[in-house]
């Protein structure tokens, strides 16, 4: 149990377009939803957080003009990075948990390549 | 948010052999978590322990945690070559349910 799923696993996209990942959790609710981002080589940083059917929290230095999120089912998350640049190629990871959960269920990411 | 560091930052064992790895950092915490990620792949959990555990077993896994000094150590018995791959650290700080990773720990275990 505990499957969360990303797609897609991976996407080149030209400079100035903008690309959607999805998150699903897909044998239980998520209440919650988190996006990180990691650069090769180095650890995980938290981008947002985000509640079903509320406006995603945004950590300090991430614009959330750049990178939408939206969490409109407790299934489902998407995070859209808008207009991008190749300094936004990056691993990019989904973790989802329960209302009660302290455990995160990681997705298997999704590597951007902006060109 | 700020990351907490690991040591060491590599590791190359030999198979059979045991393998630790250190986690210091610096908030007051939750629990401490421990996962482990393949080259280019997602997070796979390994182990979660709370603020008033001190040691927890799982498997051939033992986590350590002194809230005292901050830190907590990851000890993989036994390595085998499959336990190749990134070890980090996360807290979940009390009130938060995000987690703040640690640097990683990469190992390779030699068959």
């Amino acid at each position: 149990g505990a499957v969360v799923s990303q797609h897609p696993s991976w996407v080149i996209c030209k400079s100035g377009t903008s690309v959607k990942i999805e998150c699903r959790s897909l044998d239980f609710q998520a209440t919650t939803m988190f996006w990180y981002r990691q650069f090769p080589k180095q650890s995980l940083m938290l981008m947002a957080t985000s509640n079903e059917g509320s406006k995603a929290t945004y950590e300090q230095g991430v614009e959330k003009d750049k990178f939408l999120i939206n969490h409109a089912s407790l299934t489902l998350s998407t995070l859209t990075v808008t207009s991008a640049h190749p300094e936004d190629s990056s691993f990019y990871i989904c973790s989802a948990s329960t209302w009660d959960g302290y455990e995160q269920y990681f997705g298997p990411g999704t590597r951007l390549t902006v060109t | 948010s700020q990351q907490g560091e690991e040591d060491p930052q590599a590791l190359s064992i030999q198979e059979g052999e045991n393998a630790t790895m250190n986690c210091s950092y610096k908030t007051s915490i939750n629990n401490l978590q421990w996962y482990r990620q393949n080259s280019g792949r997602g997070l796979v959990h390994l182990i979660l322990i709370r603020s008033n555990e001190r040691e927890k077993h799982s498997g051939r896994l033992r986590v350590t945690l002194d809230t005292s000094k901050k830190s907590s150590s990851l000890l993989i018995t036994a390595s085998r070559a499959a336990d190749t791959a990134s070890y980090f650290c996360a807290t979940m700080d009390t009130g938060r349910r995000a987690l703040t990773f640690g640097s990683g720990t990469r190992l390779q275990v030699q068959p």
